[in-house]
């Protein structure tokens, strides 16, 4: 899988939006970005993925550069459930498992 | 809620022993993937399964198996248990490849 570069941490102010900053500079034609998270020992989280479009869900938008070497998670409207460990993930296909990294520490200020 | 199921959500046992960790994955999921996270280690990816089969495999020490059975369900079994095997085991599925997986909230391991 290509490395990912991830801030160790990084604060947001609630009701502000959080962009979540992702170099995956060695990324190839087929990989995917995946983003999930951790709150505080629960099981990892599916955010959002895309390979070379930006996407939009429910819960975030994923920029992802045109050269595709880095990639922004945005959460809209950041509250304090959104505090958790963000990873960013890129995934070969047809290559099935995540390898995650040490992620980015994200606290949510009130 | 994932839908993915994993039981015992805690367990305490002592060193040399053998535990059974079971997982139920989300309905139509034929992907199972067990994940095992300690303190200094982050999420690090021990084994696959799809369909019955094993599909890729990890850090998986040789104390640990796995397998998936023909309902899908899976069970990952460590024997020898030592102090460094206390973790937080995660279960996963997905439906098929490029699909997001989807972890239950992990069982406790503590090995005393």
């Amino acid at each position: 899988d290509a490395k990912t570069t991830q801030p160790t941490s990084m604060d947001c102010a609630e009701g502000r939006a959080a962009n979540l900053p992702c170099n995956h500079s060695t990324i190839s034609g087929n990989e995917y970005v995946y983003w999930y998270r951790q709150i505080h020992s629960q099981g990892p989280q599916y955010i959002i993925h895309g390979l070379k479009n930006n996407e939009t869900n429910e819960m975030a938008s994923l920029i992802i550069t045109e050269d595709r070497k880095s990639s922004t998670l945005i959460l809209p409207h950041a509250t304090l459930r959104d505090t958790a460990v963000y990873y960013c993930i890129v995934r070969v296909d047809p290559d099935y498992k995540l390898s995650f990294g040490a992620g980015t520490t994200v606290t949510v200020r009130a | 809620d994932s839908g993915v199921t994993q039981t015992p959500k805690h367990l305490i046992t002592a060193t040399g022993q053998r535990v059974t960790l079971r997982c139920s994955p989300r309905s139509g999921d034929l992907s199972v993937y067990w994940y095992q996270q300690s303190l200094d280690q982050g999420l690090q990816f021990l084994i696959q399964y799809y369909n019955g089969e094993e599909r890729a495999k990890g850090n998986i020490l040789e104390r640990f198996s796995a397998q998936q059975f023909p309902d899908l369900h899976s069970e990952l079994n460590l024997s020898s248990l030592e102090l460094g095997d206390s973790a937080l085991y995660f279960c996963a599925s997905s439906v098929e490849r490029r699909s997001p997986l989807h972890f239950g909230n992990g069982t406790r391991l503590t090995v005393t």
